[in-house]
């Protein structure tokens, strides 16, 4: 079966850095993704990972342990523009190459 | 990069009417196009996978006959919520997948969704 697991809601302080954890147990593997959703609108990819370690992109970064089946997005000089959902999603590589599971999503407050 | 668009962006709709929503992938080919729901505060639920030419394919849980999904070019898919109540008021957002293209990984592009409101 298909199971992704966040945290719901989080809250953290303008200037601050956050980690918002994934864990996933999925029937393949083909790469996780974290995007970020304002209320209202598409989501926008932040962040791949296929291969185990640390991905740094600007404020932004992810990380993969494929053997637990754990991922992070790390926030960091939070934004009050971050204030956000973030999903993470698994390319299980199912029969087309590209099925998705999204999981639940993490809902950021960033307070001044 | 990669852009995908909806049409209609929102809609209001009496109960019993039918809505079409179009999705387009503009710069690219996708031979498969995914359909989502999101409802307020929740995350995505694959609805159905749209491929070109073909039938699509529907997640459990999720009428085909409610929601008819025709994948009539490499560009465009379009969902048709037929016969719609109240209950299929929600967030409808597609994405898709460049094919043919020397793509690093599966990345998928959303539309900017279409929210449908029935009354």
């Amino acid at each position: 079966g298909q199971n992704i697991d966040q945290p719901t809601e989080m809250t953290a302080t303008e200037g601050a850095i956050v980690q918002i954890n994934c864990t996933y147990q999925t029937s393949g593997f083909n790469g996780l993704f974290w995007y970020q959703q304002h209320a209202g609108e598409a989501p926008t990819f932040l962040s791949y990972n296929v291969l185990d370690g640390l991905e740094e992109k600007g404020r932004f970064s992810s990380f993969l342990s494929r053997s637990k089946g754990y991922s992070y997005l790390l926030l960091k000089e939070l934004q009050m523009k971050d204030s956000a959902s973030y999903l993470c999603a698994v390319d299980e590589d199912g029969n087309y190459g590209q099925n998705f599971v999204f999981g639940p999503g993490t809902r950021l407050s960033v307070l001044p | 990069g990669a852009v995908v668009s909806q049409h209609p962006s929102r809609v209001i709709c009496k109960s019993g009417t039918s809505v079409k929503i179009e999705c387009r992938s503009l710069d690219f080919q996708a031979t498969t196009m995914f359909w989502y729901r999101q409802f307020p505060k929740k995350s995505l639920m694959l609805m159905a996978t749209s491929n070109e030419g073909s039938k699509a394919t529907y997640e459990q849980g999720v009428e085909k006959d409610k929601f008819l999904i025709n994948h009539a070019s490499l560009t465009l898919s379009t969902l048709t919520v037929t016969s719609a109540h109240p209950e299929d008021s929600s967030f409808y957002i597609c994405s898709a997948s460049p094919t043919g293209l020397a793509v690093s990984y599966n990345e998928q592009f959303f539309g900017p969704g279409t929210r449908l409101t029935v009354l």
